[in-house]
């Protein structure tokens, strides 16, 4: 079993959905959880990043984290166009010593947002 | 333009030989970490330098070796390539050690024929 599934999609809505991205995950000692977005042919950018459980809200984006179902959601709300690219969730153990610092990745899912 | 810089963009070289990577962190970030890309396997960490020395390794190569040079610019040297070393590496950076969110760079596009 993969530390971290996502499901590779890909999705497809139309404009001005709301769109829910999910990862579950095995490690339990994972205590960092973060959202990336990829477009096609650049580096992952850093969206949202939360630590153990809970909701936070950044504009249109939810990122929502339950450690007792080791079960992490993305929400985009109003979804545009410029929203599509891939989505990847990320986590990490801690915030010292080794292996640490290395964040685990799921594979990402593709998403489309229809004009 | 992320403030992280990787050198060359792409790369195509034949099976057996030796490429390096380059990579310039965002000014002030002290640590670099490097990460393969595929479709198969997503985005794998490799290796880790905090400041000039090796902090974490993961699923890296004995084929492949990393540095952090004085300036903090890392190269990330590939050796007696194979075919499914194809991939995107990337480079990324933070002003911490343990910091959660990277900032990446745009990436090197190799390609082993």
């Amino acid at each position: 079993q993969k530390e971290v599934e996502q499901d590779p999609g890909p999705l497809s809505v139309p404009e001005g959905a709301i769109v829910s991205l999910n990862c579950t995950y095995s490690n339990s000692a994972f205590q960092y959880f973060m959202w990336y977005r990829q477009y096609s042919r650049k580096g992952p950018e850093l969206l949202m990043y939360t630590y153990s459980s809970g909701n936070k809200e950044d504009g249109r984006f939810t990122a929502q984290v339950d450690k007792s179902s080791k079960y992490i959601s993305l929400f985009i709300r109003d979804s545009q166009p410029s929203d599509s690219a891939t989505y990847l969730c990320a986590m990490k153990r801690g915030n010292s010593g080794g292996s640490n610092y290395k964040l685990t990745f799921g594979k990402g899912t593709l998403l489309t947002v229809n004009p | 333009d992320s403030g992280v810089t990787q050198t060359p963009k792409h790369l195509i070289t034949a099976t057996g030989q030796r490429v390096t990577l380059r990579c310039s962190p965002r000014s002030g970030d002290l640590s670099v970490y490097w990460y393969q890309q595929s479709l198969d396997q997503g985005l794998q960490f490799l290796i880790q330098y905090y400041n000039g020395e090796e902090r974490a390794k993961g699923n890296i190569l004995e084929r492949f070796s990393a540095q952090q040079f004085p300036d903090l610019h890392s190269e990330l040297n590939l050796s007696s390539l194979e075919l499914g070393d194809s991939a995107l590496y990337f480079c990324a950076s933070s002003v911490l050690e343990g910091a959660a969110g990277y900032t990446f760079g745009s990436g090197t596009r190799l390609t082993v024929v």
